[in-house]
């Protein structure tokens, strides 16, 4: 069994810092997403990385996956509030094709 | 608009009751997904249909029942559920070379 682990689970921070979120697993996924989930609604996908060491860029969001494909971190600068949600990573790997493990899960919230 | 779209959003019901929920997506995706979100706790693989069949149950119990008649459309039927059930349930489409596109949820509450 595949699994995901985030850290932190929660985590509240005023506007304008910077944050970091973490995901790590012991195994290998051929490709990782992370989602942004707001009460009331359904998860809503921000990236998705597939490649060692690749970095992408979403505005103010930062996305890195592991060189080893292991693990993915999220950087959120100088956050404001609209940014507060759960952050949900997910990995889909060789022996869960179509079938993504989720992590469970990081609630961010940024007071104005 | 996602483009999948879950009803009802709420649903209140008890122990003894027959309910369904329906999910619809407009993606053209062939694979549709149910998922349980409880409180502290991963998105939870309930069944996945790929192309009607379905492909994967992930050890539900028989209280919970899907139907998948076509490619865009799934329902999940409830029957004689437990306090425990209670949840968010979510359902999902994506084709081969898309992730999950989901739908906004049913909030289950099982009194």
């Amino acid at each position: 069994t595949q699994l995901l682990e985030q850290s932190p689970q929660f985590l509240s921070i005023q506007e304008g810092e910077n944050l970091t979120v973490y995901c790590n697993s012991s195994s290998v996924f051929s490709s990782l997403q992370w989602y942004r989930q707001e009460p009331g609604e359904g998860p809503v996908l921000l990236v998705t990385v597939v490649t060692g060491g690749e970095v992408k860029k979403l505005k103010r969001l930062t996305f890195q996956f592991g060189d080893a494909r292991k693990d993915s971190s999220l950087h959120i600068t100088a956050a404001q509030p609209g940014d507060t949600g759960l952050y949900l990573c997910a990995g889909e790997g060789n022996t869960n094709a179509g079938k993504s493990t989720f992590g469970d899960g990081t609630t961010l919230t940024v007071k104005p | 608009e996602t483009g999948v779209t879950q009803t009802p959003r709420h649903l209140v019901m008890g122990m003894t009751n027959k309910k369904s929920l329906k999910c619809e997506q407009h993606l053209g995706h062939n694979a549709m997904y149910w998922y349980k979100q409880s409180a502290k706790k991963p998105l939870e693989l309930m069944f996945v249909y790929n192309f009607k069949e379905q492909t994967e149950n992930n050890s539900v119990p028989s209280r919970f029942s899907p139907e998948c008649p076509n490619s865009s459309h799934l329902f999940l039927h409830l029957h004689t559920l437990q306090p425990e059930d209670s949840a968010l349930y979510l359902c999902a489409s994506r084709s081969p070379v898309s992730p999950l596109h989901f739908g906004n949820g049913t909030r289950l509450t099982v009194t």
